[in-house]
């Protein structure tokens, strides 16, 4: 059975970009969500999004964005990068609305 | 906002010793999950709990939730070096929408 897949695993990117994430979940998974771990700040929730539906968003400015297809494959998007931006974002997806995630391997983003 | 607090921080052990993990956390919820993170890794699901007084074990380890007391332990028996890793505790308050603890790093000392 295949896992959350992320792609790309590693990226590069300068500051005043933008970058998309991607995120291809658990078949049959409709509750997708996104979450950065830095060394200073930990694990912090940046959105859920289930059948499409954005549900929840955490405390993120508006140059983190994100978006759900009806394949249930979810991109994330930040835009203007900054130096703090860098970090592992994690994809999870989960079977229903609720019931804990199965996280995908995870994007390094490092903004230079 | 809902905060999750582990400790300890960092825990170093010898193998075959005792230990014991802590979770709180500060506003009611009784979905609390831990995970495993190996370095460079992602987040290995490790236990589920959903009830007052749930208590579920795996090998050397077993997690119980005290929902009361905003409580989760995760007790480590006999440990080994290969239970050396990042354990995270995590609350779940509106679905979906997890809150971290900050982490214990785990080493295991042969």
């Amino acid at each position: 059975k295949a896992g959350v897949t992320q792609t790309p695993r590693y990226l590069i990117k300068t500051r005043g970009q933008q970058v998309t994430l991607s995120c291809s979940p658990i078949s049959g998974h409709r509750s997708v969500s996104w979450y950065q771990q830095t060394p200073g700040q930990g694990l912090q929730f940046l959105f859920e999004y289930f059948s499409e539906t954005q549900r929840n968003k955490g405390n993120f400015p508006g140059r983190f964005s994100g978006r759900q297809f009806s394949n249930s494959r979810s991109e994330m998007n930040v835009s203007t990068l900054e130096l703090g931006d860098s970090a592992l974002y994690l994809c999870a997806s989960s079977p229903t609305s609720s019931g804990g995630y199965t996280f995908g391997s995870g994007t390094r983003l490092t903004v230079v | 906002e809902l905060k999750v607090e582990q400790n300890p921080l960092f825990l170093s052990m010898q193998e075959g010793k005792n230990y014991t993990i802590y979770c709180n956390y500060s506003t009611t919820s009784d979905r609390l999950y831990w995970y495993r993170q190996d370095p460079g890794k992602s987040l290995e699901s490790l236990f589920v709990l959903l009830s007052n007084g749930a208590v579920k074990q795996e090998g050397r380890l077993m997690a119980s939730l005290d929902t009361k007391a905003r409580l989760s332990t995760l007790h480590i028996t006999a440990a080994v070096h290969d239970l050396s890793a990042t354990y995270f505790c995590a609350v779940d308050m509106r679905g979906n929408q997890f809150y971290f603890g900050t982490g214990t790093s785990l080493t295991v000392i042969p």
